[in-house]
């Protein structure tokens, strides 16, 4: 059963400071991986999707890379804004219609 | 605007009482999800449905019902059979049915306590 694993619980960054969020997942057989924001009290909105085939996707400030073999995969954010405060969630697609989440990574940027 | 409308946002549930959640999506997509969300914990599957008149139990099915009537609704019923059912519900759907390249969106939950 894919077991997907978010570190740190939380992290806290002074503003303009670069940042590296991690998920590593069990099973390597995947068909993508997504990242999604989530702030308090809302629901999830994507931010980018990898398809297994692929290395890495980039959407402004943001960078995901993805190493199926090592079961990794990284979101970069550069810059830090207080406005990127939120709750970071990764979930990687097994099979068709079972995607597993991790539990996130709460990013707070201080201004 | 497309999207993706749950409602309603806060409901109470009395013990042995059924509660319906609603969500709507104007996306004109095939596929439809509900998700339950724990502090600490990643979001589990309950119920999915790749078309009308199909569904599927996800991980955590017991104790909720679902329908498909319309391709642009999915309620989900939560059950006096199920015990624990304080959590943050979310629905999302996708392009297609179930076509993975494609991202999950999200309506914006609905919070359920025990009263």
């Amino acid at each position: 059963k894919q077991e997907v694993t978010q570190i740190p619980a939380a992290l806290s960054v002074p503003e303009g400071e670069n940042l590296v969020l991690n998920c590593s997942f069990t099973d390597s057989a995947i068909y993508n991986l997504q990242w999604f924001r989530q702030d308090p009290g809302k629901g999830l909105t994507s931010l980018l999707l990898i398809q297994s085939s692929q290395r890495e996707q980039t959407s402004g400030r943001l960078n995901a890379s993805l190493d199926k073999s090592s079961g990794r995969s990284t979101l970069y954010i550069a810059a830090s804004q207080p406005g990127d405060s939120a709750t970071y969630l990764c979930a990687v697609a097994h099979n068709n219609n079972d995607m597993r989440f991790g539990a996130g990574t709460r990013l707070t940027v201080k201004p | 605007d497309g999207g993706i409308t749950q409602s309603p946002k806060y409901l109470f549930r009395k013990e042995g009482q059924n509660v319906t959640l609603s969500c709507e999506q104007n996306l004109n997509h095939d596929a439809m999800y509900w998700y339950r969300q724990d502090p600490g914990q990643g979001l589990r599957l309950i119920y999915y449905s790749q078309i009308v008149n199909d569904f599927q139990k996800g991980d955590i099915a017991e104790g909720y019902s679902v329908s498909r009537e319309k391709k642009e609704s999915f309620p989900l019923t939560v059950t006096s059979a199920q015990k624990n059912p304080t959590a943050f519900y979310l629905c999302a759907s996708r392009q297609g049915q179930g076509l993975l390249n494609q991202p999950q969106h999200f309506g914006d939950g609905t919070r359920l306590s025990i009263l």
